[in-house]
């Protein structure tokens, strides 16, 4: 059973870029589709994009594409995201999950979730 | 995008009742739909997929059912456990979307 286990907290400053870890264990992280969603503080979930190791390419949300570079180190089993140019509304709890169905398309659920990592960004 | 509306937004109960919670998607999803439970300074857990399948370990007072347009989350017993913020997820089209969730309280 995969477990996903991402980096600590980030406080950043508006304009910089944050890079969050993910780091998989229990399965064959190559083939697996991992995704990553966010959630700002008291709101819902947003699906931001991902990727699949074993094809290399990443798939972003429009809403953040030019801004997020998705990219995985099958070596280490360990899975990125950096967002580019934050500013206060990225102020967020940021989850990687593994996509389980028809996750070539870039559909289907969501299990298991990494414990979450937030971002600040406040100057 | 799909749209997905959730009702109601917040929910009061007691430990005991029964529940449903109504996701309603912009246009037919047959039965592409996830729900999640969400507790307080946790990740989301998936609780069902494909509309009604019970992911393994998920208590048995949870169940799902709709298709199309019309999705409905039941517990059919509250425990104290289960007061949480639940989350539905359609996976029919890219990209996917989530409903704004319900937060269920205790009454």
């Amino acid at each position: 059973q995969v477990q996903l286990v991402q980096s600590g907290a980030e406080v950043k400053k508006p304009g910089s870029s944050v890079k969050v870890s993910c780091k998989a264990s229990g399965g064959t992280f190559s083939s697996y589709a991992i995704s990553w969603v966010r959630q700002a503080p008291g709101q819902g979930l947003e699906w931001m994009g991902g990727i699949i190791p074993i094809f290399g390419t990443a798939n972003y949300a429009q809403k953040f594409q030019g801004r997020v570079t998705i990219t995985a180190d099958e070596s280490t089993s360990t899975a990125y995201m950096e967002l580019s140019s934050l500013r206060s509304e990225d102020t967020a709890v940021y989850y990687c999950a593994h996509l389980a169905g028809r996750f070539l398309e870039w559909l289907g659920w969501f299990d298991p979730w990494g414990q979450g990592t937030l971002v600040t960004v406040s100057s | 995008a799909i749209r997905i509306t959730q009702s109601p937004s917040s929910l009061s109960a007691s430990t005991g009742d029964r529940v449903t919670i109504t996701c309603r998607a912009s246009q037919g999803i047959s039965s592409y739909l996830a729900w999640y439970q969400q507790k307080p300074g946790k990740a989301p857990k998936l609780l069902i997929y494909a509309a009604s399948t019970l992911q393994s370990g998920v208590p048995s007072r949870f169940s799902g059912s709709g298709s199309g347009t019309d999705f409905t989350l039941t517990i059919s017993c509250l425990q104290s456990e289960d007061f949480a913020t639940y989350y539905c997820q359609q996976y029919y089209s890219y990209p996917i979307t989530f409903g704004q969730g319900t937060r269920l309280e205790i009454k």
